[in-house]
């Protein structure tokens, strides 16, 4: 199984300020990598795919990069709802697998 | 928009039917997706069906035990889960995913979930 990785595990930062998530694969997918932000008690929402793509209606504060097996998520100012924890998701390979989450406090 | 239903409590060896009803796209076209969390977890991927529903896939925690399938005729997604234990307590969502076929397996619309508790 590809493992993924996400680091800080909790990200303390002040609104207003820049957040970038970190998110390591054990093996490359290619660019099958997604990005999900979960608020309290809310389903997740997609982000990011394909690395770097927004999904409908995401702000462009939310950008993504990276490839293979190195991939990052920057929030380049952040609001008062950009409180949530996030998760980096590889679609590339069977079984898919999420990271165990970034927490930005 | 999706909505599970079919989630409660179950006793360990049990068995349980989940069901998502989808609306307001094509569900024929698109693979489909339940995933879940435990309280307090992360998000954890059970299982994959393409939009024609000849495909599926399983993580290895469930394989044998879950079956996946779909009604395109009705707009349902459905999982049955037999030999439930009590790590499969969990909130299931479903999810549409981004397109079908090899790289569109992302999931990008949720349910909002259904909760399963496995306990005596």
């Amino acid at each position: 199984d590809i493992v993924m990785t996400q680091s800080p595990g909790a990200l303390s930062v002040s609104p207003g300020e820049r957040a970038t998530l970190s998110c390591r694969a054990s093996q490359s997918v290619s660019s099958d990598l997604a990005w999900y932000q979960q608020r309290p008690g809310q389903a997740p929402r997609l982000l990011i795919y394909g690395v770097s793509t927004r999904a409908t209606g995401i702000p462009a504060r939310f950008s993504g990069s990276g490839s293979g097996t190195e991939f990052t998520l920057t929030i380049s100012s952040l609001q008062s709802e950009d409180f949530a924890v996030y998760y980096c998701h590889q679609y590339y390979d069977w079984p898919l697998t999420f990271g165990q989450g970034t927490k930005v406090e | 928009h999706l909505l599970e239903s079919g989630g409660g409590l179950v006793q360990p060896g049990g068995s349980l039917r989940l069901s998502c009803a989808a609306s307001g796209f094509t569900f024929s076209n698109y693979a489909m997706t339940w995933l879940r969390q435990a309280p307090g977890k992360g998000l954890e991927w059970v299982s994959a069906i393409s939009a024609g529903g000849g495909d599926s896939f399983y993580a290895g925690s469930v394989k044998g035990r879950f079956t996946i399938s779909r009604d395109n005729s009705k707009n349902t997604l459905y999982v049955q889960m037999n030999s439930l234990r009590a790590e499969d307590t969990a909130v299931y969502y479903c999810a549409k995913n981004c397109g079908d076929g090899p790289g569109n397996y992302c999931p990008d619309y949720w349910g909002q979930g259904t909760l399963v508790t496995v306990s005596s």
